[in-house]
């Protein structure tokens, strides 16, 4: 099982520009979230998925951030434009179908600089 | 969500037990304990969770008190690697909210 991938790893861009990440989630998995982390607040969930449906997006923290999850296997999060308090690790998890609690399986992170 | 409470670092020597307390004072019935690890530039990892039973697997074990208001994750023979943020969290609906977690450093 290759688990959750994420892309890019690594990503410095300039302020007020376009960023997207992407996410391929553990296939069969039915649940995608998206979460930030960030010294000063730690781990934030931003968005969560069921069934390629948005069921909880108040974690995102303005407009300028949207997620999109068009089939089973691939999410994305964009943020335009980027300003430099973006900067942070943003990972994608996912969790198996039927899956009774909440064992969710998370990808390498995306980091992102926003300069 | 029941509000968790954990050291914020712990010290262990490598190869004795680390033992990883957290305070749950408010968890209801049918709330799970989880705890996950988070090692230095990775996500985070699923280590065990438990209900109302202890619970063992190859990574730890995890011990609940009898009135579930506190728990405590086991790693039997703490290793270099297992240098890390441990998060205990309590949660009964689909997403999981983390907090600041232990730091827990495994010393040579």
């Amino acid at each position: 099982d290759a688990g959750v991938i994420q892309s890019p790893r690594h990503e410095v861009t300039e302020m007020g520009q376009e960023v997207t990440l992407r996410c391929k989630p553990i296939s069969g998995h039915n649940s995608l979230f998206w979460y930030r982390q960030t010294m000063m607040r730690g781990l934030e969930l931003l968005i969560y998925f069921n069934n390629n449906v948005p069921i909880d997006d108040s974690g995102m923290p303005e407009d300028r951030f949207s997620a999109k999850m068009p089939n089973a296997s691939f999410s994305t999060l964009k943020i335009q434009p980027s300003e430099p308090r973006d900067s942070a690790v943003y990972f994608c998890a996912s969790r198996p179908t039927g899956e009774g609690g909440n064992t969710i399986y998370f990808g390498e992170g995306s980091w992102l600089t926003v300069v | 969500d029941a509000k968790t409470t954990q050291p914020p670092s712990m010290d262990c020597a490598e190869g004795r037990a680390a033992n990883l307390p957290c305070n749950h004072s408010t968890i209801s019935g049918n709330e799970y304990v989880y705890w996950y690890r988070q090692i230095h530039s990775q996500g985070p990892q699923y280590i065990i969770h438990g209900l109302k039973n202890n619970e063992t697997n190859e990574m730890a074990s995890l011990i609940i008190t009898e009135d579930r208001k506190s728990s405590t994750l086991i790693l039997p023979h703490a290793t270099l690697r297992d240098t890390a943020v441990y998060y205990c969290i309590v949660r009964s609906a689909r997403q999981l909210t983390f907090g600041s977690g232990t730091q827990l450093t495994v010393l040579p």
